[in-house]
């Protein structure tokens, strides 16, 4: 099946620091959705992003279909944003509609 | 306005107990989906149902059955509880266009943490 890797495994920040997170995947895809799980738990949806750039305050995603990578940019961290970070992907080859594939996340911790 | 349901939020049972986890969306959505979030955090897809048909079934042990009683409800009941089924279930839902190629974004509910004893 699909690879799906992520980058750093764990981010330590400052409040008010800049971050950017990877996620590579091995494979073509329909479907590329960033989520935050916060420290209690709730998977939030972030963005759904097959392609392009998109942008809500002060996070924006890029991802380059083409070369298999999306990026997750945090700007002017602040201690809410901790948690995990993570990328899931449906491949467009060989799979049934809607089976999302996760990495294995990066773990964001900001301090005050 | 709760879009994704489960309840309960918490299960704590007895080995080899069979209990139930229910998930309602209030989304319109035509897809669910079950997940499970393991010790490592990992997420792993185990079923998907669209307008109550089943189209996704991972190597899921058949302890594990989905139940689908309208395209608004996925129940997930588990026979004979193992220590091994301690993870946090997820349920999630997304809307899927009749022949559409790729799925919509998909949201997901609050969880259930299940512990066996």
């Amino acid at each position: 099946g699909i690879q799906v890797e992520q980058s750093p495994p764990d981010l330590i920040l400052q409040e008010g620091a800049n971050s950017t997170l990877r996620c590579n995947f091995s494979d073509s895809v329909n479907n590329l959705q960033w989520f935050h799980q916060n420290p209690w738990g709730q998977l939030i949806n972030l963005f759904y992003i097959p392609s392009g750039t998109k942008q809500n305050g002060r996070l924006s995603a890029t991802t380059v279909a083409t070369e298999r990578y999306s990026l997750l940019y945090i700007s002017s961290s602040q201690t809410t944003d901790s948690g995990v970070y993570f990328c899931a992907v449906e491949p467009s080859r060989g799979s049934t509609l809607g089976r999302l594939y996760f990495g294995r996340g990066t773990q964001l911790t900001v301090w005050p | 306005d709760t879009a994704v349901s489960q309840t309960p939020k918490y299960l704590v049972t007895q080995m080899g107990n069979d209990k139930s986890i229910k998930c309602e969306q209030n989304l319109g959505h035509d897809t669910m989906y079950w997940y499970k979030q393991d010790s490592k955090k990992f997420l792993k897809i185990m079923f998907s149902y669209n307008n109550k048909e089943l189209i996704i079934n991972e190597t899921v042990p058949n302890r594990f059955s989905p139940k689908s009683p309208d395209k608004a409800h996925l129940n997930l009941h588990i026979n004979s509880l193992e220590l091994g089924d301690s993870a946090v279930y997820f349920c999630a839902s997304s809307l899927v266009s009749g022949g559409a190629s790729s799925t919509d974004t998909q949201y997901f509910g609050p969880g259930t943490r299940l512990t066996v004893l």
